[in-house]
């Protein structure tokens, strides 16, 4: 398809697990963002990527996630050792232009992740 | 800092009536774009629109239409003659020139019966 794809649409993690999110941007898209939405929440920013290049990882909660995006295209958002309060749906949205150009975001469905 | 306020948290109507979906924003930033997104039950948001903070000029797409007063910060949000497939939660946000400070409101439910 032509839009962002997100994999796994849901993931059932126990504690203390490590989880791997994956996001396929929309062809051509240079920039790549990741979105934490808790339930009832608006999405917060995670993190941002110009092809391969992370270049505002402010929003990371904490050393436990990371995100990686190697060849420009698609981008793994890596929790390590999930606490329930990682429950929530991410986001990846990804759009065309490289930062300093706004645009808007195309978003995919997310994953939704429970913690137990 | 950056802030979008989205007061009404649910609103409910009946198919027909039309509805407006308020959003009140703060930033310190001369240029700024206001969005208005869309998540339906699919969970994908949807892009709605896009306005720069030098346009003020109202826009009118179909039966929907924003209203945005930079005097009050609002960029608002009205559905005219309400139909059940607009029931989603509808987020306001702003961002600054470069997309990666981007701030979402709380959304607002809106549930169209019929």
């Amino acid at each position: 398809g032509a839009g962002v794809s997100q994999s796994p649409r849901y993931k059932v993690a126990k504690r203390g697990q490590d989880v791997a999110l994956r996001c396929d941007p929309i062809s051509g898209h240079v920039s790549l963002f990741w979105y934490q939405q808790a339930l009832g929440q608006g999405p917060e920013f995670l993190t941002y990527f110009q092809n391969e290049a992370q270049l505002d990882k402010s929003g990371l909660p904490s050393d436990r996630f990371f995100a990686e995006r190697p060849e420009g295209s698609v981008s793994t958002l890596k929790i390590q050792r999930t606490q329930q309060e990682d429950s929530a749906v991410y986001l990846c949205a990804s759009s065309l232009p490289p930062t300093g150009v706004n645009s808007p975001l195309h978003f995919g469905n997310g994953t939704r992740l429970t913690v137990t | 800092a950056q802030k979008v306020t989205q007061a009404q948290t649910e609103i409910s109507v009946v198919e027909k009536e039309d509805v407006t979906l308020d959003c009140v924003y703060e930033t310190r930033d001369t240029t700024y774009y206001l969005f208005w997104y869309k998540q339906p039950p699919s969970g994908e948001l949807v892009f709605l629109i896009r306005r720069n903070s030098f346009d003020e000029q109202n826009e009118i797409s179909g039966r929907y239409s924003w209203n945005f007063q930079k005097s009050t910060s609002s960029f608002n949000f009205t559905i005219t003659a309400s139909q059940v497939v607009d029931s989603a939660v509808y987020f306001c946000a702003l961002s600054g020139y470069n997309n990666n400070d981007m701030r979402f409101g709380a959304g607002t439910r809106l549930t169209v019966k019929p």
